[in-house]
C-alpha cells in the first residue's frame, strides 16, 4: 500500500460528460501529480501541485482541470469527454526534496463509451 | 533538463536467464534516478533509486541498478528472471522542483 489513494477505482461514462476523480496523498506530501495511461500513448504528466499552488504544467487539454485543497487533497475535473479519454489516470504524491520518490495511487480507469 | 531514454519497449528473457533493461539520462544537475515497476492493472511501485551514495543500488525483488556517470547509463539487471518479473518497467529521472521524468517504459516478458 503506497499510502496514495484515488476514488473511484473505475468509472464509465458517455461522451460529452465531465467526472471528477479524487486523490488522497501520502500523509505529509505537499505535492501531488496526475498522469494520464494510455495504450498508445503512454505514461503522460498531466499536471503537478505543490501545497496548493500549481507548479508545473504537461500535456493536460483545456477539457482539463486540477486543483489542491487546503488538506492537500486534489481532484482532477475531465469535462466535454471524448471516447479518446479512456485511460488510466494515476495520482501520486512525493514530499520535499529532489532525492524523495513519488508514491503513486492504484488509478482511476475511465472508460468513455 | 532533465530525461531518460529507455531502450527496447520490448524484452523478451527465458525464466532463470539475466535481465538487462536500459535506461540512459540526460541531466543539466547531479542526476536523482529511480526504477519503477507496473503490474497490469496496477500503479508504479519504487524498485530502487540512486540518490548519490553507492553507485550499485539494490532494491525489491532481487532487483538492481548501476549507475554509471561516464555512459549516462542507470541500467536494470536481475541475475535471474522469474515468472513474476512479467511486468513494465519505468526508469525516471526528478528535477527542479521536485518534477518527475519518466520514459516510455519496456515491457518485460518471460518465458517459461
Amino acid at each position: 500500500d503506497s499510502g496514495v489513494t484515488q476514488t473511484p477505482k473505475h468509472l464509465i461514462t458517455a461522451t460529452g460528460q465531465r467526472v471528477t476523480l479524487r486523490c488522497s496523498p501520502r500523509s505529509g506530501d505537499l505535492s501531488v501529480y496526475w498522469y494520464q495511461q494510455s495504450l498508445d500513448q503512454g505514461l503522460q504528466f498531466l499536471i503537478q501541485y505543490y501545497n496548493g499552488e500549481e507548479r508545473a504544467k504537461g500535456n493536460i487539454l483545456e477539457r482539463f482541470s486540477a486543483q489542491q485543497f487546503p488538506d492537500l487533497h486534489s481532484e482532477l475535473n475531465l469535462s466535454s469527454l471524448e471516447l479518446g479519454d479512456s485511460a488510466l489516470y494515476f495520482c501520486a504524491s512525493s514530499g520535499e526534496g529532489a532525492r524523495t520518490e513519488a508514491f503513486f495511487g492504484q488509478g482511476t480507469r475511465l472508460t468513455v463509451v | 533538463a532533465q530525461s531518460v531514454t529507455q531502450l527496447g519497449s520490448h524484452v523478451s528473457v527465458s525464466e532463470g536467464a539475466l535481465v538487462l533493461l536500459r535506461c540512459n539520462y540526460s541531466s543539466s544537475v547531479p542526476p536523482y534516478l529511480f526504477w519503477y515497476v507496473q503490474y497490469p492493472n496496477q500503479g508504479l511501485q519504487l524498485l530502487l533509486k540512486y540518490t548519490s551514495a553507492a553507485t550499485l543500488v539494490k532494491g525489491i525483488n532481487g532487483f538492481e541498478a548501476e549507475f554509471k556517470k561516464s555512459e549516462t547509463s542507470f541500467h536494470l539487471t536481475k541475475p535471474s528472471a522469474h515468472m513474476s518479473d512479467a511486468a513494465e518497467y519505468f526508469c525516471a529521472v526528478s528535477g527542479p522542483g521536485n518534477q518527475f521524468y519518466f520514459g516510455t517504459g519496456t515491457s518485460l516478458t518471460v518465458i517459461p
